[in-house]
């Protein structure tokens, strides 16, 4: 059974174009791809959702190729306050029914 | 103000010692989640409710119970067969359950579970 997967970590500076990948191999036909951020000792938080080519909201952007095997979370002009721990969910069938898999998430260092 | 709420946020427990951790909602959400966080690692689904009086085993359901008699709350219960129980338990919610696709969760702020 094919896994989301994200890189482990990445770092960045401040006023750059962060890109975070997530690849999703298995994704289900009517799934849709969901971001969110998570500060330490916090709940994730809800930053983004797409289903395929790009959406675009206030504070990221998402790109979906037409086979929709990953997604690509756009941070523009990261500041410090970005350090945070980056997740991509999108629902992956298994044999008892489409499940929600979290992705091991990627941790972002925005440095000054 | 609407939201998603657990407590405690903090709980210690000594070993053998069955625990029960609170989730309340009040957006209206038909569906409520339970996930595992271990230091530096990804969340993991524990139990899933898509509809009152009906939930379904996540991924690492052995040690855990839960229950969903209402529609606002969906705790959840640490057994002493859990044997690695010390984790942030996180529990979240989302408008409806449609199968397989990624409906937005709202997640609550954690609590954070030390066995002694």
């Amino acid at each position: 059974l094919a896994k989301t997967t994200q890189p482990i970590s990445m770092d960045s500076y401040e006023g750059q174009e962060v890109n975070i990948t997530c690849s999703h191999n298995n994704i289900a036909t009517n799934d849709y791809i969901t971001w969110y951020q998570q500060f330490p000792s916090q709940g994730p938080r809800f930053i983004i959702q797409g289903y395929k080519t790009k959406v675009t909201n206030e504070v990221a952007s998402l790109f979906i190729p037409a086979d929709r095997k990953s997604s690509t979370l756009s941070l523009p002009r990261v500041s410090l306050s970005d350090t945070a721990v980056y997740y991509c969910l999108v629902g992956e069938p298994d044999n008892a029914g489409n499940m929600l898999t979290f992705g091991g998430g990627t941790r972002l260092m925005v440095k000054p | 103000d609407g939201g998603i709420t657990q407590s405690p946020k903090y709980l210690f427990r000594k070993e053998g010692q069955n625990v029960t951790l609170s989730c309340e909602q009040n957006l209206n959400h038909d569906a409520m989640y339970w996930y595992r966080q271990d230091p530096g690692q990804g969340l993991r689904l524990i139990y899933y409710s898509q509809i009152v009086n009906d939930f379904q085993k996540g991924d690492i359901a052995e040690g855990y119970s839960v229950s969903r008699e209402k529609k606002e709350s969906f705790p959840l219960t640490v057994t002493s067969a859990q044997k690695n129980p010390t984790a942030f338990y996180l529990c979240a919610s989302s408008i409806v359950w449609t199968s397989g696709s990624s409906d937005t969760q709202y997640f609550g702020p954690g609590t954070r579970l030390t066995v002694l």
